[in-house]
């Protein structure tokens, strides 16, 4: 049960494009198309961005998109806005009745 | 709107016990899955435990097996951890939150608040 791979910190300015990435294994990220994605502000609680890899719940701005690739899913914010900026975290089901959530993503609009 | 609501949480030597609760309101309870999924202050998170909508079955993540129990009352709609022999490495908000661990069904949405669990002497 190894958390997933993300890097600590991520940026862009109001209006581009970012890309956060989420690394697994083939027992997880690899082996299952269910990543989920969750924004996390400070001193609130998580909201599910994306789920099932690509799939946004009902009003989250399609701004936020997922993908995958392998053992890699990745999480693209586009036309970035200030109330973006916050932690993100990816999850992943790893088989056995088990999830496993990445390590957060700090994501900063300059 | 849904709403979950979770208390119980406070200060608890090593060793200790301590019962948190959730209370949902907004949603057909018995209908859903309920999970804890945790967070150390200034850490990530981290899933906890997961019960199905009728309480049969119960899964949980290996670092809190055998010391906490999910339960659930569907006549009053609240889920609860029950956490034994307290470590203080489970220093954590805990969240409960709408969700299931399953192959095809494993994300969290929505969440409650979280109720701060701090393990210490």
């Amino acid at each position: 049960q190894s958390a997933l791979t993300q890097p600590p910190s991520a940026s862009g300015s109001p209006g581009q494009s970012v890309t956060i990435s989420c690394t697994g294994t083939s027992s997880d990220v690899g082996g299952y198309n269910y990543v989920s994605w969750y924004q996390q502000h400070p001193g609130k609680a998580p909201k599910l961005m994306i789920y099932e890899v690509s799939k946004r719940p009902s009003g989250v701005p399609d701004r936020f998109s997922g993908s995958k690739s392998g053992n890699t899913a990745s999480l693209i914010v586009s036309g970035l806005q200030s109330e973006d900026e916050a932690d993100y975290y990816c999850s992943s089901y790893a088989g056995s009745n088990v999830v496993v959530f990445g390590g957060g993503t700090k994501l900063t609009v300059l | 709107e849904v709403q979950l609501v979770e208390s119980g949480g406070g200060l608890v030597q090593p060793g200790g016990s301590l019962r948190l609760s959730c209370a949902a309101s907004g949603f057909t309870f018995s209908s859903f899955p309920m999970s804890w999924v945790r967070q150390a202050p200034g850490k990530g998170l981290e899933w906890v435990s997961v019960i199905s909508a009728s309480g049969g079955s119960t899964y949980y993540a290996d670092s809190v097996k055998g010391r906490f129990t999910i339960s659930r009352d569907n006549s009053k709609n609240t889920v609860s951890l029950q956490m034994n022999s307290l470590k203080a490495e489970d220093t954590a908000v805990y969240y409960c939150a709408i969700g299931n661990v399953q192959p095809d069904d494993n994300w969290f949405d929505p969440w409650g608040q979280g109720t701060l669990v701090t393990v210490s002497s």
